[in-house]
């Protein structure tokens, strides 16, 4: 089956850096999405990574490595809008995205 | 750029009655809609794909009958909840893609639907 694992719940302190891990099985890969969703909101996107390697946007990095199937999305500087869940997601080979349940981010002053 | 509007944002309506939902790219031409629920705390649920022109694809366990999803046009889709019940109400999120089924996916900013 497909699967997509990330943690539950993250507790960070405000101003540090946080490293939210995502591992998957999927039936082939097409690429793996970050989003980031605020409590009753929708999501919204945050990167895309297809490739091995890690991918710089600002104060978020998101990293990539296919044979391990694993990624994490890294958070620098930590705010208190950066509260949130943080959707993990990999399109599998029929280009259909696979959900993480998501990592519930609780940043502290 | 990628912008995807939701209309309403928040609906109430006594059980019985039939809800539309509309969605909408408003910078690009989404060739492929989705349409996801999400329950309290729990991950979105894909509930249908839809390509516009053609007939949409439900996920298992989704009444296409009760789920009415129309994408006529490059920038709407359309979800129709008919003869809604209490168990309906959640969180009704809409996304779009252009191009590529690579491309990215953008949502909408989701519609509050409380039935009574």
């Amino acid at each position: 089956g497909q699967n997509i694992d990330q943690p539950t719940e993250m507790t960070a302190t405000e101003g540090a850096i946080v490293q939210i891990n995502c591992t998957y099985q999927t039936s082939g890969f097409n690429g793996l999405f970050w989003y980031q969703q605020h409590a009753g909101e929708a999501p919204t996107f945050l990167s895309y990574n297809v490739l091995d390697g890690l991918e710089e946007k600002g104060r978020f990095s998101s990293f990539l490595s296919r044979s391990k199937g694993y990624s994490y999305l890294l958070l620098k500087e930590l705010q208190m809008k950066d509260s949130a869940s943080y959707l993990c997601a990999v399109m599998d080979s029929n280009y259909q995205l696979i959900w993480g349940a998501g990592t519930k981010l609780i940043i502290k002053p | 750029g990628a912008v995807v509007s939701q209309h309403p944002s928040w609906v109430i309506c006594k059980s019985g009655t039939s809800v539309k939902i509309e969605c909408r790219s408003l910078d690009f031409q989404a060739t492929t809609m989705f349409w996801y629920r999400q329950f309290p705390k729990q991950s979105l649920m894909l509930m249908a794909t839809s390509n516009e022109g053609s007939k949409a694809t439900y996920e298992q366990g989704v009444e296409k009958d009760k789920f009415l999803i129309n994408h006529a046009s490059l920038t709407l889709s359309t979800l129709t909840v008919t003869s809604a019940h209490p168990e309906d109400s959640s969180f009704y999120i809409c996304s779009a893609r252009s191009g590529g089924i690579q491309e990215t996916q953008y949502f909408g900013p989701g519609t509050r639907l409380l039935v009574l």
